[in-house]
């Protein structure tokens, strides 16, 4: 089973719809990351949080919201989906007492139409 | 303003030739380095951090804090090389992570 999952991979909506995008990992991590990925731009940090009660924002954070549910799960959503948030959204995770490796997993594919 | 700068979208390199994937950034702190690989079909995974001054799969990286540089080198490039690489800086107390823009590189037969 994969330490990392993310639940869908793909998803297509419309614009003005509201849409969660789930994490789950088994690795035992305290830290949390969600990421978008665009064509040119790289990756680009949207939330992170270091225990359930730390949510913290980060450079695109508008239009977007976060739930840390358990140490285990770390749900993205976007409240009303407007097509520039098309991307490919990525979820990692890091050991507080470990080496800065990140684990990341397969992605989730978004298109809002 | 913390920043990684890869400046190479595409870098395309012939079977046996040398490989060098600039990375620049900026940061105040004291930088803590990383290059990220993704293979085609393959999960974003770790490649290597300046802090362990390894090789792995015969690439090797050297912070430069002069020239505030973290390029990724390899001597003699393969073809299972081709994948896109991100350059990654860690930001000290916050344990933010900044990805550069990324560069493909393919490695022609």
């Amino acid at each position: 089973d994969a330490d990392v999952t993310q639940t869908p991979r793909n998803r297509i909506t419309k614009t003005g719809k509201r849409i969660m995008l789930e994490c789950s990992q088994t690795k035992g991590h305290d830290r949390m990351y969600w990421y978008r990925q665009d064509p040119g731009l790289g990756l680009r940090l949207i939330y992170y949080s270091f225990d359930v009660k730390d949510i913290n924002k980060g450079e695109i954070s508008d239009g977007y919201s976060v739930s840390r549910q358990a140490q285990a799960k770390f749900s993205l959503s976007l409240e009303s989906a407007i097509p520039n948030q098309t991307a490919l959204y990525f979820c990692a995770t890091s050991d507080e007492a470990g080496n800065g490796e990140l684990f990341f997993g397969e992605g989730s594919r978004l298109t809002v139409l | 303003a913390q920043r990684v700068t890869q400046p190479e979208k595409l870098l395309s390199v012939f079977k046996g030739a040398p490989v060098e994937l600039k990375c620049n950034y900026s940061y105040s702190g004291s930088p803590e380095l990383f290059w990220y690989v993704q293979y085609s079909r393959q999960r974003l995974q770790l490649l290597l951090r300046h802090i362990s001054r390894e090789s792995i799969k015969g690439f090797t990286a050297d912070l430069n804090k002069g020239e505030t540089s973290f390029h990724l080198k390899k001597p003699f490039a393969q073809e299972e090389d081709s994948a896109m690489y991100y350059c990654a800086l860690r930001t000290s107390g916050t344990y933010k992570y900044i990805f550069g823009t990324g560069t493909r590189l393919k490695v022609l037969a």
